[in-house]
């Protein structure tokens, strides 16, 4: 049990639907990212929230749309997507975004898009 | 460009033994630096870390190295063993930037035989 809980674990969808990639963390971290980790590349970070607010958008797709309700939870809305982003998607969490803080990953969700 | 490289992609080390993972990088500005350790099937978890004011830092059969001069850190594992059996991946984050955002390097996959 890592405190960082993602679902699904595994996701197959065609290019037309629209589906959700939850993240959950249960530390009491204030801060949530969304990594992206493809075949034969290091994991790539997408975004960051801090405290609810999104600080940091890595140049991703619009087609990529995450959501942040409350400092608990993170949402990656997904919607058109191409065979090239099927990929390991890796939630994460930290106390605060300071120095001295690691961050805590979730188990992932595989994703196949076809 | 790659900013942290592994440039190796495995090792294989028999029990006991000293594993020796290495990590390079480019970017001057980067003061923090983690490894993680991912098994299949599971996010990446926390092993140890190091700041840039330090270049070395001890937790039991890890050891972290740091080179400022040479941008080159390196992980110990002694005395190897079974279960160290996974993928490690180097982290850093820079000074500059915001929300905890950290670079990965592509991973060494580890194999410690029995």
């Amino acid at each position: 049990e890592t405190g960082v809980t993602q679902t699904p674990r595994h996701l197959v969808m065609g290019m037309t639907n629209k589906k959700s990639l939850k993240c959950e963390q249960h530390l009491g971290h204030n801060a949530m990212y969304w990594y992206k980790q493809s075949a034969k590349k290091p994991l790539e970070l997408m975004f960051v929230y801090n405290f609810k607010e999104q600080t940091e958008n890595n140049s991703v797709p619009s087609r990529f749309s995450p959501e942040c309700p409350n400092s608990s939870h993170l949402f990656l809305h997904l919607h058109t997507l191409q065979p090239e982003d099927s990929a390991l998607y890796l939630c994460a969490s930290s106390q605060g975004t300071g120095m001295d803080t690691e961050a805590f990953f979730g188990q992932g969700t595989r994703l196949t898009v076809v | 460009d790659q900013q942290v490289k592994q440039n190796s992609p495995s090792l294989s080390v028999q029990e006991g033994r000293i594993s020796i993972l290495n990590c390079d990088y480019t970017n001057s500005m980067f003061d923090y630096f983690l490894w993680y350790k991912k098994y299949p099937a599971e996010g990446p978890t926390f092993l140890i870390s190091i700041s840039s004011i330090k270049d070395k830092n001890e937790d039991g059969r890890f050891t972290v190295f740091l080179n400022k001069s040479a941008k080159h850190l390196s992980l110990h594992i002694v005395p190897s063993q079974p279960g160290d059996s996974a993928v490690y991946f180097c982290a850093a984050r820079s000074q500059e930037a915001a929300g905890n955002k950290l670079t990965f390097g592509g991973g060494t996959r580890v194999l410690v035989k029995p």
